[in-house]
């Protein structure tokens, strides 16, 4: 069935590494969304893609790398140029013409 | 500068009564709003949407109305459950879909048994 998957569930990252966070999608989407929530706050922009090959920068961008190099997945790299990584990161898809689906999250917490 | 605000952090209400949630927004281009409910450590999910067009629209207990000369939109839940005890999130986009969504910072509903 459908959806969108997650990888790790749960990340941990060293300081001065970089690590990749995974997001597949099934739904045939073309745009695709990365978001980051801290407690207390709302969803936070930090890379959207609309097409494969293309991205953009969202509200929070500093830090982090996408790439977007087939529809179903859309790849995040937390930069070790992140300063305050820990998160709950939130990968979503969309059609346009509905609504944005989400995937389960990814908690990165740093050691 | 927030253009979806949630202004209250939290709700507390007894099971069978209604619970009104509250989301005001600055930004006139927005024409399409949602709102979505997340439990801890999971992705939210969608709940109900309101195009600009209408000012009210109604899915099983919830309903979702528009004021827009007031800029505002509430989410109405009746009766409310104690499964429906979550965070809800209201968000708003330009243009007519859900391409770009800006987010409030949501509120937390707790419904007592």
């Amino acid at each position: 069935d459908g959806g969108i998957t997650q990888s790790p569930k749960y990340l941990f990252r060293k300081e001065g590494q970089n690590v990749t966070l995974s997001c597949e999608q099934n739904l045939n989407h073309d745009a695709m969304y990365w978001y980051r929530q801290d407690p207390g706050q709302g969803l936070r922009l930090i890379y959207y893609s609309q097409i494969v090959n293309d991205f953009q920068k969202g509200d929070i961008a500093e830090g982090y790398s996408v790439s977007r190099e087939k529809k179903e997945s859309f790849p995040l790299t937390v930069t070790s140029a992140q300063k305050n990584p820990t998160a709950f990161y939130l990968c979503a898809s969309t059609s346009g013409r509905e609504t944005q689906y989400f995937g389960p999250g990814t908690r990165l917490l740093v050691l | 500068d927030q253009q979806v605000k949630q202004n209250s952090p939290s709700l507390s209400v007894q099971e069978g009564r209604i619970s009104i949630l509250n989301c005001d927004y600055t930004n006139s281009m927005f024409d399409y709003f949602l709102w979505y409910k997340k439990y801890p450590a999971e992705g939210p999910t969608f709940l109900i949407s309101i195009s600009s067009i209408k000012d009210k629209n109604e899915d099983g207990r919830f309903t979702v109305f528009l004021n827009k000369s007031a800029k505002h939109l509430s989410l109405h839940i009746v009766p409310s459950q104690p499964g429906d005890s979550a965070v809800y999130f209201c968000a708003a986009s330009a243009g007519g879909g859900s391409e770009k969504l800006v987010f409030g910072k949501g509120m937390k509903l707790t419904v007592n048994p």
